[in-house]
C-alpha cells in the first residue's frame, strides 16, 4: 500500500517570500504520478502541479516548483513570491496507473501581509 | 476544460432520511469517478470508485448499503446516503478522470448536515 506523509501540519510565510512544503511517500511501484493540490477556504480542490515519476526534470508552473527526489521518495513544493491568495491547505498526492490516489494529511499554509 | 459539478452544494436533512448527491462531468465523459469524504481540516478519505455501468468498489470500512453509489452514465454518478445520522455529517467530494489519463478533476464538494 502507498503512504504519503506531510510532516508540517501548519506553516506560515511573509508575503513575497519563499516557502517549501515537504512531502514523502512510500511505494513499491516504479511508474506513478505525484501531485500537489491546493484547497482554499472554498474547499474546491485545485491542481497546483504534477510530476510523472519517469521524468527526471522537476516540474515548474510559474511560481510553483517541485524538488522530486525519486530515490529518497521525496516530493517537496516550493512557492516563490508568496501571495495572500496562496493561503490554503495543500495536499500532496500519489497516484498509480491503477487510478486510486493517496493523499497526505495536508499542510495549512498562511501567507501573512 | 474539464469541469465537474456537484449538486447540491449544501444540504441539511433530518436523521433517518436519505439524501442524494449528484456528480456530473460537464464537458467530458468520465471513465471513472471517485467519491471522497472530508472532515474539517483533515485529508480526503476515499470512499469508493465507480465505473460507468458497473458496481462501485468500496474502500475497506465503508458501508456499501449505507452509501449507495450509482454510475449510470459516463457523465453522472450519484451518492445516496441512506438513513442518515448526525455522524454522517461531512463534506463529500467527487472527482472524475477522462480516458486513462492520470489527472483527476474535482467537483466543488457537497456539505451534508444531518440534524
Amino acid at each position: 500500500a502507498q503512504t504519503v506523509t506531510q510532516s508540517q501540519p501548519e506553516m506560515s510565510v511573509q508575503e513575497a517570500e519563499t516557502v517549501t512544503l515537504s512531502c514523502t511517500y512510500d511505494t513499491s511501484e516504479n511508474n506513478y504520478y505525484l501531485f500537489w493540490y491546493k484547497q482554499p477556504p472554498s474547499r474546491q480542490m485545485i491542481l497546483v502541479i504534477r510530476q510523472e515519476a519517469y521524468k527526471q526534470q522537476n516540474a515548474t508552473e510559474n511560481r510553483f516548483s517541485v524538488n522530486f527526489q525519486k530515490a529518497a521518495k521525496s516530493f517537496s513544493l516550493k512557492i516563490s513570491d508568496s501571495q495572500l491568495g496562496d493561503t490554503a491547505m495543500y495536499f500532496c498526492a500519489f497516484r498509480t496507473n491503477a487510478g486510486k490516489s493517496t493523499f497526505g494529511d495536508g499542510t495549512t499554509l498562511t501567507v501573512k501581509p | 476544460g474539464a469541469v465537474v459539478s456537484q449538486h447540491p452544494s449544501w444540504v441539511i436533512c433530518k436523521s433517518g432520511t436519505s439524501v442524494k448527491i449528484e456528480c456530473r462531468s460537464l464537458d467530458f465523459q468520465a471513465t471513472t469517478m471517485f467519491w471522497y469524504r472530508q472532515f474539517p481540516k483533515q485529508s480526503l478519505m476515499l470512499m469508493a470508485t465507480s465505473n460507468e455501468g458497473s458496481k462501485a468498489t468500496y474502500e475497506q470500512g465503508v458501508e456499501k448499503d449505507k452509501f449507495l453509489i450509482n454510475h449510470a452514465s459516463l457523465t453522472l454518478s450519484t451518492l445516496t446516503v441512506t438513513s442518515a445520522h448526525p455522524e454522517d455529517s461531512s463534506f463529500y467530494i467527487c472527482s472524475a478522470t477522462k480516458g486513462f489519463t492520470y489527472e483527476q478533476y474535482f467537483g466543488p464538494g457537497t456539505r451534508l448536515t444531518v440534524t
